[in-house]
């Protein structure tokens, strides 16, 4: 399985554009990227799923390079409500998702 | 309308109760699953069901089992409580295939055991 690195933390201003790289360096072929969102007591939510290339949605931007070794979480223009912990799990099958220990974002006025 | 819900949010128990946690979704979906995140925060899968398999963390231990009465409601039953059983637990659900990767969370059960 597929084991996903990621910075602990990362700090950024309202309005500004984050951005969170996570390392899978032994990515299987046939492995989907997915990103999570979990806000303190609540279950995560699906942020964006991929598994080449770019992929956008209303809520963020996925960035995948052609070796697919890593990938980039884009949240354009973040306000204070996006402060949460962002999970990177790769995975083949959905009931193999591992959730790592994520990255906590922290959005400052 | 809540897609993904559980029942208790809050249950605080001795050492070898046995206890349940139910959990339903409204969202017509084909596959539902229990996770564990415990105080250091990691989330682990425990199990995941549809109407025809039921897949198991080779990790659980036997106390714990899901029961499925029909496809909208997965309940937890855990036998013989211990210590370590404390935690938050997570329902969700999602549809088949690649889809599934895009999971819908209930707000989970904070499991205390005393």
């Amino acid at each position: 399985l597929a084991k996903t690195t990621q910075p602990i933390s990362m700090d950024s201003y309202e309005g500004q554009e984050v951005n969170i790289t996570c390392s899978h360096n032994n990515i299987a072929t046939n492995d989907y990227i997915t990103w999570y969102q979990q806000f303190p007591s609540q279950g995560p939510r699906f942020i964006i799923q991929g598994y080449k290339t770019k992929v956008t949605n209303e809520v963020a931007s996925l960035f995948i390079p052609a070796d697919r070794k890593s990938s980039t979480l884009s949240l354009p223009r973040v306000s204070l409500s996006d402060t949460a912990v962002y999970y990177c799990l790769v995975a083949l099958v959905p009931d193999k998702l591992i959730f790592g220990t994520g990255t906590r974002l922290q959005v400052f006025p | 309308d809540t897609a993904v819900s559980q029942t208790p949010k809050y249950l605080v128990t001795q050492m070898g109760n046995d206890k349940s946690i139910k959990c339903e979704q409204n969202l017509g979906h084909d596959t539902m699953y229990w996770y564990k995140q415990d105080s250091k925060k990691f989330l682990k899968i425990m199990f995941s069901y549809n109407n025809k398999e039921l897949i198991i963390n080779e990790t659980v231990p036997n106390r714990f089992s899901p029961k499925s009465p029909d496809k909208a409601h997965l309940n937890l039953h855990i036998n013989s409580l211990e210590l370590g059983d404390s935690a938050v637990y997570f329902c969700a659900s999602s549809l088949g295939g690649t889809e599934s990767y895009e999971q819908y969370f209930g707000p989970g059960t904070r499991l205390t055991v005393t």
